[in-house]
């Protein structure tokens, strides 16, 4: 069975700072997994993604994720945050021997961005 | 480019009365289909699937059932509300004849409030 634990619910950092939010794994398989992005009353947005190529993947905005299999981890880092980076974030995994749909969602994190 | 909407972006129903929500996808053919639930401070539930034309799966056995009268057409409805179906109701896309690409296309989102 796969599952994701988003290990902070919530995040909060000066505009201009570095952005980490932190993402852990299980997959019984070689896992695909995503960062999404949601604003507030808006559907899901994918951010990057990662599918067994290069373990440093490079999203939109200025977004990146690093896949560190030892650590079963995949941490989302932006170098410098934005106004506009305050959403809600959530890491996910899919197994490609999983059913349709099934994607697991981890809880999400809130990131707030102070000016 | 592909485009999807989804409506009504706001509805308050009393319990017991139906319900209709709509989704549609422009700019793609025989795409997979997905309606998920979104309840306050929870991740994703899916809940129905469709890879085709009349072709419906559950995951979760509740008060909801869906359609997909054409091919680019998914409609999740019930005949009678329950308080706890109440919650942020999400289409999403993906590109036909691959599973678990992980590579969603979300609606906007409709908020159901049922008093």
């Amino acid at each position: 069975a796969q599952s994701v634990t988003q290990l902070d619910s919530h995040v909060s950092v000066s505009e201009g700072t570095p952005v980490l939010l932190r993402c852990n794994y299980s997959s019984s398989y070689s896992p695909s997994l995503f960062w999404y992005v949601q604003h507030p009353n808006k559907g899901l947005q994918l951010l990057l993604k990662y599918t067994s190529a290069a373990t440093l993947v490079k999203g939109i905005n200025g977004f990146e994720a690093e896949f560190k299999k030892s650590e079963t981890s995949f941490h989302l880092t932006k170098p410098s945050a934005h106004m506009s980076d305050a959403a809600e974030y959530f890491c996910v995994v899919s197994d490609p021997g999983t059913s349709y749909g099934k994607l697991t969602f981890g809880q999400g994190t809130i990131l707030t961005v102070h000016p | 480019s592909q485009t999807i909407h989804q409506w009504p972006a706001t509805l308050v129903q009393p319990v017991g009365s139906p319900l209709s929500l709509e989704c549609t996808v422009e700019g793609t053919s025989n795409p997979n289909l997905y309606w998920y639930r979104q309840a306050a401070g929870r991740g994703l539930q899916l809940l129905f699937y469709s890879v085709g034309i009349g072709q419906i799966s559950s995951e979760v056995p509740q008060n909801l059932s869906a359609s997909r009268p054409q091919d680019r057409q998914f409609i999740l409805s019930s005949k009678k509300l329950l308080l706890s179906d109440s919650g942020f109701y999400l289409c999403a896309w993906e590109t036909g004849h691959r599973r678990n690409t992980g590579e969603l296309f979300f609606g906007e989102g409709s908020r159901l409030t049922v008093l």
